[in-house]
Parts: structure tokens; C-alpha cells; sequence
């Protein structure tokens, strides 16, 4: 079954740190972009970052700067380092893999993990 | 970016169909077709529904359908269920590796 696992949200004050992981099982992970998602509580969905097959990486200018994507495709994982994080931050972030042949959509989600900002 | 502008809210009985819009600018949705949607129930993931404007994934029925006009996007539910109620996003790809979501559509079956 093809899966993504995201873990490492909670609670931190802001100007903290966090790292979120996500776990992809079920497909060859090497082969895919990955992105993280973010929804702050009834509110709607908003990019955070990309992560191609090359490692190269891209940001939206809300998160550039202070969030940083990352892989490891020996362990089938995707990370999101986030430094200096504020109030605005608070919301579920989800890893999603992008579908094949460049078609630009979103097309496996994980579960998503909470991140709390607020001292 | 700005966020692509959907209707806040639709609504329609079972069996009728409906049609959400999603505009954007001529430098995400007029430019590339590569417009998804996703639908999200509650407490629950996004789930693809459409990508590249109108093509359905496997297993995506075939009451769902896409289209784009200029700058516009539209997502189409024919034979509304009960099970369509959800809230439903638009995405754009928007030039050098970025993308942009609508603020969301809260989709009520009568």
C-alpha cells in the first residue's frame, strides 16, 4: 500500500525549532518530488515547499529562509527543519508526493502532524 | 502569490449537479494546465480528484469533471451524493516550482 507517515509535530514557543518527518512506504520514494502542505485550523491549504529528485529545493516567500526541506532516500524519508517559527505557523502540515510525468498535483497525502506555536 | 478565488460556499440536492470556479491570474491558471482539485472531508486528508484540468485519477468518478476558460477553473459534480458534502480545494501551478491553492469551497448536499 503506497503510504505517507508524517510524525514530529507538538508544541513550541515561538522563535523555536521543530523537525517533522515523513515516512513513504508502498513506491520507489527516490523516483517522486515531494512537498509539505499546511492548513492552519478552518482555514485553507497552503504550499510550504518542494523537494525534487535532485534535491533541489523550493519555497514560497512566506517560509523561505526559515523552513528547509530535505530527503534521505535510503530511509524513504522527508524532512522539514522549521527555525524561527511564529503564531502564523500553527497549523497541521502534511507530506504529499507529487503524481508522475510532471503533472503538477498532489496525488498521495499523509495523515499530517500538528504544529502548535505559542508560548 | 495570491490565493486562486473560490466561492466560499455551494450548495445542491441530491442528484442535481454543481459547479465550483476558481479564478486566478494570467501567471498561474491562464498560463499552465496544470489545475488539480482535491476534496477533504473532516478530521481527514486531501484526496485528488482532478489534475492537469481535467483528467480523473484511478478510481476518481466519472461525476467529477474539470475544465479552464482564460483564467478560469471549474470543477463540475454531476448526480450529487450525499457522500460529495466536503470541502473542495483548487491548485495551480504557478511558474519556478511554486504552486497556489483557492481559499476552499464548502460543498452542502441538501
Amino acid at each position: 500500500e503506497v503510504q505517507l507517515v508524517e510524525s514530529g509535530g507538538g508544541l513550541v514557543q515561538p522563535g523555536g525549532s521543530l523537525r517533522l518527518s515523513c515516512a513513504a512506504s508502498g513506491f520507489t520514494f527516490s523516483s517522486y518530488d515531494m512537498h509539505w502542505v499546511r492548513q492552519a485550523t478552518g482555514k485553507g491549504l497552503e504550499w510550504v515547499s518542494a523537494i525534487g529528485t535532485a534535491g533541489d529545493t523550493y519555497y514560497p516567500g512566506s517560509v523561505k529562509g526559515r523552513f528547509t526541506i530535505s530527503r534521505e532516500n535510503a530511509k524513504n524519508s522527508l524532512y522539514l527543519q522549521m527555525n524561527s517559527l511564529r503564531a502564523g505557523d500553527t497549523a497541521v502540515y502534511y507530506c504529499a508526493r507529487e503524481g508522475p510525468s510532471g503533472q503538477a498535483a498532489f496525488d498521495i497525502w499523509g495523515q499530517g502532524t500538528m504544529v502548535t506555536v505559542s508560548s | 502569490q495570491s490565493a486562486l478565488t473560490q466561492p466560499a460556499s455551494v450548495s445542491g440536492s441530491p442528484g442535481q449537479s454543481i459547479t465550483i470556479s476558481c479564478t486566478g491570474t494570467s501567471s498561474d491558471v491562464g498560463s499552465y494546465n496544470l489545475v488539480s482539485w482535491y476534496q477533504q472531508h473532516p478530521g481527514k486528508a486531501p484526496k485528488l480528484m482532478i489534475y492537469e484540468v481535467s483528467k480523473r485519477p484511478s478510481g476518481v468518478s466519472n461525476r467529477f469533471s474539470g475544465s479552464k476558460s482564460g483564467n478560469t477553473a471549474s470543477l463540475t459534480i454531476s448526480g450529487l451524493q450525499a457522500e460529495d458534502e466536503a470541502d473542495y480545494y483548487c491548485c495551480s501551478y504557478a511558474g519556478s516550482r511554486s504552486w497556489v491553492f483557492g481559499g476552499g469551497t464548502k460543498l452542502t448536499v441538501l
